[in-house]
C-alpha cells in the first residue's frame, strides 16, 4: 500500500504564474489535509477535504488560493499569480476516516523566483 | 493554536531512553492527545495516539496523566535517526469538528552518539 504521494516534489514558478500541487491519497483514504510550512517555521493548517467537498478552508489565505477533492483523481492545490511569499514547503496529509490518524506525503517545495 | 506546550529543544544520548514531556492542561474529555515527528525537511511522521490510557507501538509509548492535563512520549532506545522536532496535539474528537491537527512549536530532539 503506497504512502501518500505528492507531486510535483520541487516546483518553481516565476511570479504572477500558476501552480499546481496534487495529492493522492493513500489507499482506501477519502479525507485529505493541505498544509504550508514556511521556512524555518512550523506547520501551518490550510485547508481539509472529503471527497468532491470542502470541509474547512479556515487557513486558506482568502485570494488566489483554492483546492479540490474530485471524485476521481488526485485532490489539487492551486495558487494563482504566485508570489515570493508563496515560496514554502506543502504537505497533504490523509486519513481513511475523520477520528483516524492522518499519514502525511513528502511534500512539495514551491520556489517563487 | 497550539493547545500544549512543549520544551524547545532537548538532547539524550543514543542508547538512552528518550522522554518527552508535553502539558496540556486544557483538554477536554473528548480530545486525543496525538504526536507526529518531522525528520529534518520531510513530511511529518505519524508515532502514536492515546485518550486516557497509556499506549505503546513499535515506535514509542504514550504516558498519559490520570488527570490528563500532561503526557510523555517515549522513545525506549534513541538512534540517530531518531533526531527529529516532535509535536505533541491536541485533537477534538466530536462529529462537529474538522479533526484537523494544530502543529505548535514542538521539541527539538537531538540525539548525541
Amino acid at each position: 500500500n503506497a504512502g501518500v504521494m505528492q507531486n510535483p516534489r520541487h516546483l518553481v514558478r516565476r511570479r504572477g504564474q500558476e501552480a499546481r500541487l496534487r495529492c493522492s491519497p493513500m489507499k482506501g483514504h477519502s479525507h485529505v489535509y493541505w498544509y504550508r510550512q514556511l521556512p524555518e517555521e512550523g506547520l501551518k493548517f490550510m485547508v481539509y477535504l472529503q471527497k468532491e467537498n470542502i470541509i474547512d478552508e479556515s487557513g486558506m489565505p482568502k485570494e488566489r488560493f483554492s483546492a479540490e477533492f474530485p471524485k476521481e483523481g488526485p485532490s489539487i492545490l492551486r495558487i494563482q499569480q504566485v508570489v515570493r511569499g508563496d515560496s514554502a514547503a506543502y504537505f497533504c496529509a490523509s486519513s481513511p476516516q475523520q477520528m483516524s490518524e492522518a499519514f502525511f506525503g513528502q511534500g512539495t517545495r514551491l520556489t517563487v523566483v | 493554536d497550539a493547545k500544549t506546550t512543549q520544551p524547545p529543544s532537548m538532547d539524550c544520548a543514543e542508547g538512552r531512553a528518550a522522554n518527552l514531556p508535553c502539558n496540556h492542561s486544557t483538554i477536554s474529555g473528548n480530545e486525543y492527545v496525538y504526536w507526529y515527528r518531522q525528520i529534518h525537511s520531510q513530511g511529518p511522521q505519524y508515532i502514536i495516539h492515546g485518550l486516557k490510557n497509556n499506549e505503546t507501538n513499535e515506535m514509542a509509548s504514550l504516558i498519559i496523566t490520570e488527570d490528563r492535563k500532561s503526557s510523555t512520549l517515549i522513545l525506549p532506545h534513541a538512534t540517530l535517526r531518531d533526531t527529529a522536532v516532535y509535536y505533541c496535539i491536541v485533537r477534538p474528537n466530536v462529529m462537529d469538528s474538522s479533526y484537523k491537527l494544530i502543529f505548535g512549536s514542538g521539541t527539538r530532539l537531538l540525539v548525541r552518539p
